[in-house]
């Protein structure tokens, strides 16, 4: 049974570019977060999607967006992107339904450097 | 302000013995707290949740309290390993959050000393 994949691993962008990131959550999830981890800090909540929709965000600018697919995959889109911008980004997924308080699955992330 | 402070950034043990984590969290209201395992350029992975009416939770080798009037938990490992070196978060699930359900405290780095 996979467990959350996400891809690619690493990826090396400049300021200003766009980026996609993809997550699929775990077979039987439905519920995929996304989180930014900078380098030896705690994971921020970036976004939360179910049923297709942006359910939940957290402090992040417009240039963050993202997308769920029928499938319960996901990806996280970042425009014009900045030097700060550089972190772990992990999606984590969950069986919520309407029951927000499940723990979540996390992927090991896409590692974004910035140049 | 609302703020989640972990013990430590660092704490060394020696192997066998019992490593003692402390999450402290003020401002904030949580309904339940999660403990998360996190080894470097891995995800963060699940081990105990705690709800804000349960005083303990135990798996195997590690426990958790929770006491909400000291707005502290406190997680146990026992017979530590050196296999349990790692990064461990807390994180709060916030009731009625407005826009972060989960709120992660920076992190304990433990290291059994074999």
């Amino acid at each position: 049974d996979a467990g959350v994949t996400q891809s690619p691993t690493h990826l090396i962008k400049t300021r200003g570019q766009q980026v996609t990131l993809r997550c699929s959550p775990k077979s039987g999830h439905d519920t995929v977060s996304w989180y930014q981890q900078a380098l030896g800090q705690e994971p921020q909540f970036i976004f939360q999607y179910y049923e297709e929709e942006e359910r939940q965000r957290g402090n992040f600018p417009d240039r963050f967006s993202g997308h769920q697919f029928p499938n319960y995959s996901s990806e996280l889109n970042v425009n014009a992107l900045l030097l700060g911008d550089s972190a772990l980004y992990l999606c984590a997924s969950s069986s919520q339904g309407r029951r927000r308080n499940q723990p979540q699955h996390f992927g090991d992330g896409t590692r974004l450097s910035i140049l | 302000s609302q703020k989640i402070e972990q013990n430590s950034e660092a704490l060394n043990i020696q192997e066998g013995k019992t490593a003692t984590l402390t999450c402290n969290y003020t401002n904030y209201s949580p309904a339940y707290l999660q403990w998360y395992r996190q080894d470097p350029g891995r995800g963060p992975v699940f081990l105990l949740l705690i709800r804000e009416n349960e005083k303990e939770k135990r798996k195997e080798r590690l426990k958790v309290t929770f006491d909400t009037t000291l707005k502290q938990s406190l997680f146990h490992i026992t017979a530590s390993q050196p296999a349990d070196s790692a990064t461990y978060l807390c994180a709060l699930f916030l009731r009625n959050s407005g826009n972060t359900p989960l709120v992660f405290g920076k992190g304990t780095r433990l290291s059994v000393i074999a």
